[in-house]
């Protein structure tokens, strides 16, 4: 299995708080994602890294930041949580040598009440 | 917008029964991955497949990539229950750093 973790792994938390999750890989991949699955949509790519403190956005950006300042950490922001960004958020790397085949942690489930 | 459409949504069948779950696009892919999801994990790479025509075997699952590299399909023989879950299909384009999903198809294999 690749060596990612993801921090919290559940939290419950209210509208308008900070929440920041955490993704750690032991792998040394060069890019990391951060994706949301909901029922009915399937992975959504949020924000994704090719290199330290290179990022871009994904397709549903709106209301996330991103920042990885070490290889192995990726962080992803909620400003201010609101209720449609209650969902399961997974992290994923990818070593960027070839095929895209990418590699997933084991999610966060967020609840925002 | 690049889509990859999955069929069934759902399928529900009986142990020992065979199935097949499709992957369909209207656009090309340099490589699609089949990936299964169980309840409350991340999903866990299968295959992967480059070139078309292309057949994978791993165990009793069967995956093919279509010739055109716009399609695949995965089938399953004599299915278990163990192989209950979401199977995901995700498509990749040249040097994209994006993969596209499918929304899945969940199955559910009954003892």
């Amino acid at each position: 299995d690749a060596g990612i973790t993801q921090s919290p792994r559940h939290k419950v938390t209210e509208t308008g708080t900070p929440v920041t999750l955490r993704c750690h890989q032991t792998e040394n991949h060069r890019y990391m994602y951060w994706y949301r699955q909901d029922p009915g949509h399937g992975l959504r790519l949020i924000h994704y890294s090719y290199g330290v403190k290179d990022t871009d956005k994904g397709e549903v950006s709106d209301g996330y930041s991103v920042s990885r300042s070490k290889t192995e950490d990726f962080l992803l922001t909620l400003e201010s949580a609101t209720s449609s960004q209650t969902s399961v958020y997974f992290c994923a790397i990818r070593n960027g040598a070839g095929v895209n085949e990418q590699f997933f942690g084991p999610g966060t489930r967020l609840t925002v009440l | 917008t690049q889509l990859l459409e999955q069929s069934p949504q759902f399928l529900s069948i009986q142990e020992g029964e065979n199935l097949t779950v499709y992957c369909n696009s209207s656009s090309v892919f340099s490589s699609l991955q089949w990936y299964r999801q169980e309840p409350g994990e991340g999903p866990v790479l299968l295959v992967t497949v480059v070139t078309g025509g292309e057949v994978k075997k791993l165990k009793r699952l069967t995956f093919q990539f279509g010739d055109a590299r716009k399609d695949s399909s995965l089938h399953i023989t004599a299915a278990q229950p163990g192989d209950t879950g979401l199977y995901l299909c995700a498509g990749g384009r040249g040097s994209s750093y994006k993969l596209i999903f499918g929304s899945g198809t969940r199955l559910l294999v009954r003892p």
